[in-house]
């Protein structure tokens, strides 16, 4: 059973489109939910967000989480060519005595010139 | 420095060898762990060091076989893998395990083939 659930799976844009990625959640003790862009290689850092309704901002790219409804979303503004990547949504939570980080299966955003 | 290396970036290896993937980081965390990642899915946590001491196992094979030999430095032991065992091998570290502050920053990853 997914723990962590990402839509869509896969988007299509034009340059300067504005994007919205989805990620709800269903864990317990949830810690912390981190936003995460892969390209070719590895994840690179995004968001890390642990407090509802605070939005989150870098340049074009905004996150916020709804605890109480358990999801989040990214938002991209203006879009280029270079957002084109997988987004990965991955929650912290505890488990028992341990701490898990489960990721989406991410969404593959495709910005077309 | 904010990064963390992986060496080898990649790897070619019969299932009769034994090799090892190298991670290291200088940013002082004292959580590390290994994930495996096939293509077009999303990261696998394999293992959890924390302060050295392996803390997550997540069902891993005992054909991987993680090491820490300090708070720097993550290793992974592959002996008598087979070809499904291809995958990328990424590495990450975060201030600690358990910390509210838990960001982990991911290595470039190893390239991993197993003919």
């Amino acid at each position: 059973e997914d723990k962590v659930v990402q839509s869509p799976l896969s988007l299509v844009v034009h340059e300067g489109d504005t994007v919205t990625l989805n990620c709800s959640y269903e864990v317990t003790n949830f810690r912390s939910l981190l936003w995460y862009k892969q390209e070719k290689k590895a994840p690179t850092f995004l968001f890390m967000l642990t407090s509802s309704g605070i939005e989150k901002k870098s340049g074009r790219l905004s996150s916020i989480l709804d605890k109480k409804e358990l999801f989040s979303i990214l938002n991209i503004t203006a879009t280029q060519t270079g957002d084109s990547a997988v987004y990965l949504c991955a929650v912290y939570y505890s488990g028992g005595s341990n701490y898990k980080l489960t990721f989406g299966k991410g969404t593959l955003l495709t910005v077309n010139p | 420095d904010t990064e963390v290396t992986q060496t080898p970036k990649h790897l070619v290896m019969g299932m009769t060898n034994k090799k090892s993937l190298k991670c290291e980081q200088h940013m002082g965390h004292r959580a590390m762990y290994w994930y495996k990642q096939k293509a077009k899915k999303p990261p696998e946590l394999m293992f959890v060091y924390s302060y050295e001491k392996l803390s997550i196992n997540e069902s891993v094979p005992s054909r991987f076989s993680p090491e820490c030999p300090n708070s720097s430095l993550l290793n992974l032991h592959l002996h008598a893998l087979q070809p499904e065992d291809s995958a990328l091998y990424l590495c990450a570290s975060s201030q600690d395990r358990a910390g509210t502050y838990n960001e982990q920053f991911f290595g470039p990853g190893t390239r991993l083939t197993v003919l």
